[in-house]
């Protein structure tokens, strides 16, 4: 039964750095994994997906990687800004089923100015 | 090109009362998912529809919950005799077929008094 992990739970930094946030998954055989973020209160923006047989994908100032065999994945943010405060989520569809996402619990992010 | 929409966004329901939330999927979408975020909770998946269809509702809990998705209309999730734990936000994502990406609604957020 897949489970998705995220370390830390919640992660302050100063404006202007570059952070890295970590998403763990017990089961390599994932369809794809998606990261997104949600603004407190709010619904799910949807930052980056990465299909199985992909490695990374980036979005402007984000970079999402995926290593299967390791069970990880990470999304990079460089130039981090206060805008950027906010929860992140990242959610993997599994061996099971190639629709059901599954979520880790998330990293609060906050950036101070 | 409009997104997920749902609406309520807000819903207020006392405790016994019937609580029905909406869904319209994304142009050309015809596929529907339904989450739950409890309170300081990660997203849990509750069910999956197609047109007319429920593909798979085992996450859904099994007395008063319901879920449908016509023929024409929205996709409504229907929540029986409502208690004060179905107090969360429940999500509604939509995608073109089975395995592509999923789109997320706004959200509506519905709380038990």
């Amino acid at each position: 039964k897949q489970e998705v992990t995220q370390i830390p739970a919640a992660l302050s930094v100063p404006e202007g750095e570059n952070l890295v946030l970590n998403c763990s998954f017990t089961d390599s055989a994932i369809y794809n994994l998606q990261w997104f973020r949600q603004d407190p209160g709010k619904g799910l923006t949807s930052l980056l997906l990465i299909q199985s047989s992909q490695r990374e994908q980036t979005s402007g100032r984000l970079n999402a990687s995926l290593d299967k065999s390791s069970g990880r994945s990470t999304l990079y943010i460089a130039a981090s800004q206060p805008g950027d405060s906010a929860t992140y989520l990242c959610a993997a569809i599994g061996r099971d089923s190639n629709y059901q996402l599954i979520w880790g619990a998330g990293t609060k992010l906050i950036i101070k100015p | 090109n409009a997104g997920v929409m749902q609406n309520p966004r807000h819903l207020v329901r006392r405790r016994g009362q019937e609580a029905r939330l909406r869904c319209s999927p994304m142009k050309g979408h015809s596929h529907v998912y339904w989450y739950r975020q409890l309170p300081e909770e990660g997203l849990k998946f509750m069910v999956y529809l197609q047109k007319e269809n429920i593909i798979d509702e085992s996450g859904m809990p099994k007395e008063r919950f319901s879920a449908e998705f016509p023929k024409e209309g929205p996709s409504i999730l229907r929540i029986q005799q409502v208690v004060r734990g179905d107090s969360a936000a429940y999500f509604c994502a939509s995608s073109f077929g089975t395995g592509y990406e999923q789109y997320f609604g706004p959200g509506t957020r519905l709380t038990v008094t």
